[in-house]
């Protein structure tokens, strides 16, 4: 595929499970993006990473989210005992840069609802 | 720390006509750079367009334009002969002087978003 892709598309979750939520970059995208999107806001940067390393957490609202990308491609997204506020779209992004722009391609999103 | 200002909640525009959706940004760095998605509801980010804080012309993609105006930190987006797929959320975003690993690397702070409703 050409595209960024996200699994799965839809989750829901009872309060206090754990979730994971996966990402698919366009192949040879060295940057990865992770966003949380809560529902009729803007989406809100969580974690970044340059091949494998993760070089910017500072989004990450607790020690519940882990995120990974151990070869440096596909990216997970773990969240740990969910809570209702953590109900959002989770959106992947990778990102190349062309002529000066880092153009970033999104995903289409994990709708997370916690109930 | 950066911020970005969509003051539009909802914009409303009759097919074919124009329309302008606001956008005003705040940050310290010189070096910026400010891009338009547009979301239908499908909920896939799409970008539209760009600009860098150094371009001295105002970018354009197609119907797409994008008014800068760096004195007022403001950076409009402007559709011309609006239609019907346009219908959906818009949001403006800036990259900022973010570095790791000694690179920029284009993280992104979005705005509220504007919902535009594109009548027949």
């Amino acid at each position: 595929g050409a595209g960024v892709s996200q699994s799965p598309r839809y989750k829901v979750a009872k309060r206090g499970q754990d979730v994971a939520l996966r990402c698919d970059p366009i192949s040879g995208h060295v940057s990865l993006f992770w966003y949380q999107q809560a529902l009729g806001q803007g989406p809100e940067f969580l974690t970044y990473f340059q091949n494998e390393a993760q070089l910017d957490k500072s989004g990450l609202p607790s020690d519940r989210f882990f995120a990974e990308r151990p070869e440096g491609s596909v990216s997970t997204l773990k969240i740990q005992r969910t809570q209702q506020e953590d109900s959002a779209v989770y959106l992947c992004a990778s990102s190349r840069r062309r002529a000066g722009v880092y153009e970033q391609y999104f995903g289409p999103g994990t709708r997370l609802t916690v109930t | 720390a950066q911020k970005i200002t969509q003051t539009q909640p909802g914009m409303f525009v009759q097919e074919k006509e124009a329309v302008t959706l606001d956008c005003t940004y705040d940050t310290s760095d010189p070096s910026y750079g400010l891009f338009w998605y547009k979301q239908p509801s499908s909920g896939e980010m799409i970008f539209l367009i760009y600009q860098g804080s150094y371009d001295q012309q105002n970018a354009t993609e197609g119907r797409y334009s994008l008014n800068f105006q760096k004195a007022r930190k403001s950076a409009n987006l402007v559709i011309s002969a609006s239609q019907l797929g346009d219908s959906a959320m818009y949001f403006c975003a800036m990259r900022d002087g973010f570095t790791a690993g000694g690179t920029s690397y284009g993280k992104l702070t979005f705005g509220q978003g504007t919902i535009l409703t594109v009548h027949p």
